[in-house]
């Protein structure tokens, strides 16, 4: 079975700071992926970036980066000059990707982000 | 490219009444799975579907079902309505394919059970 655990369930930042939102996860499948999602408040999902599990460098999509150490089984997003239009829900969430395991995405229960002005 | 299309964004039905959600993947994409989100239980995963068939499926009542058409549009359908299914509908939209590293969601759909 595999769980994600997000441990903030609210974090402030000010305009144009970093923030890293955390997650650690937990799986007995060999390979995995992470994604991490924000979701305004008019529900879509929206994709921001994703890693493997077998992935060598951390992965990064312009003002999105993710912190992956699997010795630690953590996958913090860290997003770097916050922008007011950042603050929503981030979800983290992972999937197997070991052939015959189930493909569904498991979440987190989310961080609420507020980029402060 | 278009993306995941859900329909209708907003539903109220009345307890008892069944509802229809549907799901159009973004193009070239075979793999279509349904989640439900809720204040108190989170996003959980519904039933995924893969080439008109379902693949796996979540630990729902039987009231819930769907199914996946040849162009892998999918819909969801949700028989019996009670007040604990009001909650927003995601589906999701995947290659499906070896190492599957996508995952797109769409809109959803908001069902308001009166």
């Amino acid at each position: 079975a595999q769980k994600i655990t997000q441990t903030q369930p609210g974090m402030f930042v000010q305009e144009k700071e970093a923030v890293t939102l955390d997650c650690t996860y937990d799986t007995s499948d060999p390979s995995y992926g992470l994604f991490w999602y924000k979701q305004p408040s008019s529900g879509e999902m929206i994709f921001l970036i994703y890693q493997g599990s077998y992935d060598q460098q951390n992965a990064t999509e312009g003002r999105y980066s993710l912190n992956f150490q699997k010795a630690r089984k953590s996958a913090n997003l860290v997003i770097s000059a916050s922008q007011l239009g950042d603050s929503a829900m981030y979800f983290c969430a992972m999937r197997s990707l070991s052939s015959g395991s189930a493909r569904q995405l498991t979440f987190g229960s989310g961080t609420q982000l507020t980029v402060l002005p | 490219k278009a993306g995941v299309t859900q329909t209708p964004r907003y539903l109220i039905k009345t307890r008892g009444q069944q509802v229809t959600l549907s799901c159009s993947p973004i193009s070239g994409h075979r793999s279509v799975s349904w989640y439900q989100q809720t204040p108190g239980q989170g996003l959980q995963f519904l039933f995924e579907y893969f080439s008109e068939t379902q693949r796996n499926k979540g630990n729902f009542p039987g009231r819930f079902s769907g199914r996946q058409f040849s162009n892998s549009r999918s819909e969801m359908n949700v028989s019996t309505l009670e007040l604990g299914d009001s909650a927003l509908y995601l589906c999701a939209s995947s290659l499906a394919g070896a190492g599957d590293t996508e995952a797109f969601f769409g809109q959803g759909t908001r069902l308001t059970v009166v």
